[in-house]
């Protein structure tokens, strides 16, 4: 139960785009259409952006994109707003019928 | 609105054991999977345990299998976490999330969650 690779830290501009990467195996994310992505600000629950890879939820702004290759997974927030600074965690079905997260990323609006 | 709010966290000592509770409010608790999910204090989520919704399928990470055991009453719309050899690595925000109606196996809603603190 290893957990997924992602960057610590991604920063961008206002406007711009970042995209933040999410690496398991073929026995998680490379295996299953099962990836989603959570936002968290300090001191509050995690909130779903993304499931499915590529699905949002209701309410969740269209900034927020979901994609994957292989065994990586990305999440690409366009137009970046002050209020997208926060900490993204992936997670991933995997073959054992369990869960893994990824170690988390820090994005800062610079 | 999903609503989920977890009780009986607190400072324990090691060795000893800790029952969490999650109360589950505003959807059709008896058809989702329920998970646990911990954070220990500045650091990533990790996946703790999931039931599925008749409570006949159960999966825990390496890291409590054995020591912790989770599970719920589809009555009272409550899902627990029982755990016991509680050890330092086990301080933690846990929070109690809801599985996806489409698969179980992911989550969408999480509660506030409730800081264990084993001392």
């Amino acid at each position: 139960q290893s957990a997924l690779t992602q960057p610590a830290s991604v920063s961008g501009s206002p406007g711009q785009s970042i995209t933040i990467s999410c690496t398991g195996t073929s026995s998680d994310v490379g295996g299953y259409n099962y990836v989603s992505w959570y936002q968290q600000y300090p001191g509050k629950a995690p909130k779903l952006m993304i499931y499915d890879v590529s699905n949002r939820p209701s309410g969740v702004s269209a900034r927020f994109s979901g994609s994957k290759s292989g065994n990586t997974a990305s999440l690409t927030i366009s137009g970046l707003q002050a209020e997208d600074e926060a900490d993204y965690y992936c997670s991933s079905y995997t073959s054992g019928n369990t869960l893994v997260f990824g170690g988390g990323t820090k994005v800062t609006v610079l | 609105q999903v609503h989920l709010v977890e009780s009986g966290g607190g400072v324990v000592q090691p060795e000893r054991s800790l029952r969490l509770s999650c109360a589950a409010s505003r959807f059709t608790f008896s058809i989702c999977g329920m998970h646990w999910v911990r954070q220990a204090p500045g650091k990533g989520l990790e996946w703790v345990a999931s039931m599925s919704s008749d409570g006949g399928s159960q999966y825990y990470a390496d890291s409590v299998r054995g020591r912790f055991t989770v599970s719920r009453d589809n009555s009272k719309n409550t899902v627990d976490l029982q755990m016991n050899s509680l050890r330092a690595e086990d301080t933690a925000v846990y929070y109690c999330a809801k599985g996806r109606a489409a698969f179980w196996l992911t989550i969408d809603h999480w509660g506030q969650g409730t800081l264990v603190t084993v001392s």
